[in-house]
């Protein structure tokens, strides 16, 4: 079946430092793939996705490049705040009929201080 | 407009009870999705309800059931209540039927604990 994997957290970086988290899927087919964050007492939001190869995703300072041949959605961003922090999950849907099941990593805690 | 609403916020059952989770999506959105969400498992996709008919079910038991209503509104109920059902359910509504051209927007979640 289709899976996601995240590098484990918790991430920790100073402001102003260069963020990558890492991200791989297994999926059939073509999926398309997205980046989410959650804030403390908040739900999911959509913070970008991509949905075919060489696709990029971009919003808030935040990029993702969809990689075909590595399978991977790795997320970037060259300056973190501390308004930054916060859990961060990769996110995988078929483009199918099924495409609302939503295929999750496991999430990776960004903690950035002064 | 006002984003996705769950009642309650938090809930505390015991063994073998069953609780009653609900779901207002934003106005003129008709997909509801339902994820769980623990520390062992992560996020987990539960249902999928798009003009009062389940579209999609994941992996879950039985004792895990949906319903939409016709005015979009949704709830999902736990019957016999275990220790394992203790997690954070996020509801998410779509303006037609979810898919990546069609983005989710997510409630800020029910917590429920089991005891």
């Amino acid at each position: 079946g289709d899976s996601v994997t995240q590098m484990e957290g918790p991430v920790t970086l100073s402001e102003e430092a260069f963020l990558t988290i890492n991200c791989t899927y297994t999926a059939t087919g073509y999926p398309s793939l997205f980046w989410y964050v959650q804030y403390p007492g908040e739900g999911l939001q959509l913070l970008l996705k991509a949905t075919k190869a060489d696709d990029k995703g971009s919003n808030k300072g935040f990029e993702a490049t969809y990689r075909k041949e590595t399978t991977s959605f790795h997320l970037e961003k060259g300056s973190v705040q501390v308004s930054d922090s916060a859990v961060y999950f990769c996110a995988l849907s078929p483009n199918t009929g099924t495409a609302s099941k939503l295929t999750f990593g496991t999430g990776t805690r960004l903690q950035v201080t002064l | 407009k006002a984003g996705v609403t769950q009642t309650p916020r938090y809930l505390i059952k015991t063994r073998g009870q069953q609780v009653t989770l609900s779901c207002s999506p934003i106005s003129g959105h008709r997909s509801v999705s339902w994820y769980q969400q623990t520390p062992g498992q992560g996020l987990q996709f539960l249902f999928e309800y798009f003009s009062e008919t389940q579209r999609n079910k994941g992996n879950f038991p039985g004792r895990f059931s949906g319903r939409q209503f016709s005015n979009s509104r949704s709830e999902m109920n736990v019957s016999t209540l275990e220790l394992g059902d203790s997690a954070l359910y996020l509801c998410a509504s779509s303006f037609l039927w979810t898919s990546a051209y069609n983005e989710q927007f997510f409630g800020p979640g029910t917590r429920l604990t089991v005891l």
